[in-house]
């Protein structure tokens, strides 16, 4: 069974910029997450989707911060405009319909602002 | 928010020896997991116990749950220099929308 997928694993970029990252979970899972994880801390829930359908998005920074789950497959993470302290580590982790009770996480990508 | 804070943030120990990481967590939960991050990677589930468990074991790792002191514990016995990583624990907070809530990790390294 494949895991998580995310891309792209590494991105720099200077701050105002805007970026995108992508997700896909592994086939069947209905619910997909994203974390936002700084450095020396745990990860953070920025949205929950069921299906294509939000049930959390009460952390992410909705004035630069947009997701989207088109056809309740694959997602994008988008910042726009970024800002430094936006560096971090992205996250996305889904699970099987029927609740969370164990999330399978990506590799992650790691963003730098600069 | 976190609701979960492991204790302690870093532990240092020989291989062979055991290792033992606290969590504590502020609400009434459904359940609480451990996870595992290796340095630059995403996180591995290791393993959950319900709010109705007191003791699970896996392996080489035995979790307890106490929820009168809303508090957990993870024991990895025989610790070997690949159990070198971070460890979290995460609880899905009762009325939650199986929202995980992670704490602030315990950083682990095991010395050959």
């Amino acid at each position: 069974e494949a895991g998580v997928a995310q891309s792209p694993r590494y991105k720099i970029i200077e701050k105002r910029q805007s970026v995108a990252f992508w997700c896909n979970p592994i086939s069947g899972h209905a619910t997909l997450y994203w974390y936002q994880q700084i450095l020396g801390q745990g990860p953070k829930l920025l949205i929950q989707f069921q299906n294509n359908g939000v049930v959390d998005d009460s952390q992410l920074p909705k004035d630069r911060f947009s997701a989207e789950r088109l056809k309740g497959v694959d997602s994008t993470l988008k910042i726009q405009p970024a800002k430094l302290e936006d560096s971090a580590v992205y996250l996305c982790a889904s699970s099987s319909i029927g609740g969370a009770e164990t999330q399978y996480f990506g590799p992650g990508t790691r963003l730098l602002v600069l | 928010s976190q609701q979960g804070e492991e204790d302690p943030q870093a532990l240092s120990i020989q291989e062979g020896e055991n290792a033992t990481m606290n969590c504590s967590y502020k609400t009434s939960i459904n359940n609480l997991q451990w996870y595992r991050q290796n340095s630059g990677r995403g996180l591995v589930h290791l393993i959950l116990i319900r709010s109705n468990e007191r003791e699970k074991h896996s392996g080489r790792l035995r979790v307890t749950l106490d929820t009168s002191k809303k508090s957990s514990s993870l024991l990895i016995t025989a610790s070997r220099a690949a159990d070198t990583a971070s460890y979290f624990c995460a609880t899905d907070a009762k009325g939650s929308s199986y929202k995980l809530i992670f704490g602030s990790g315990t950083r682990l390294l095991v010395r050959p």
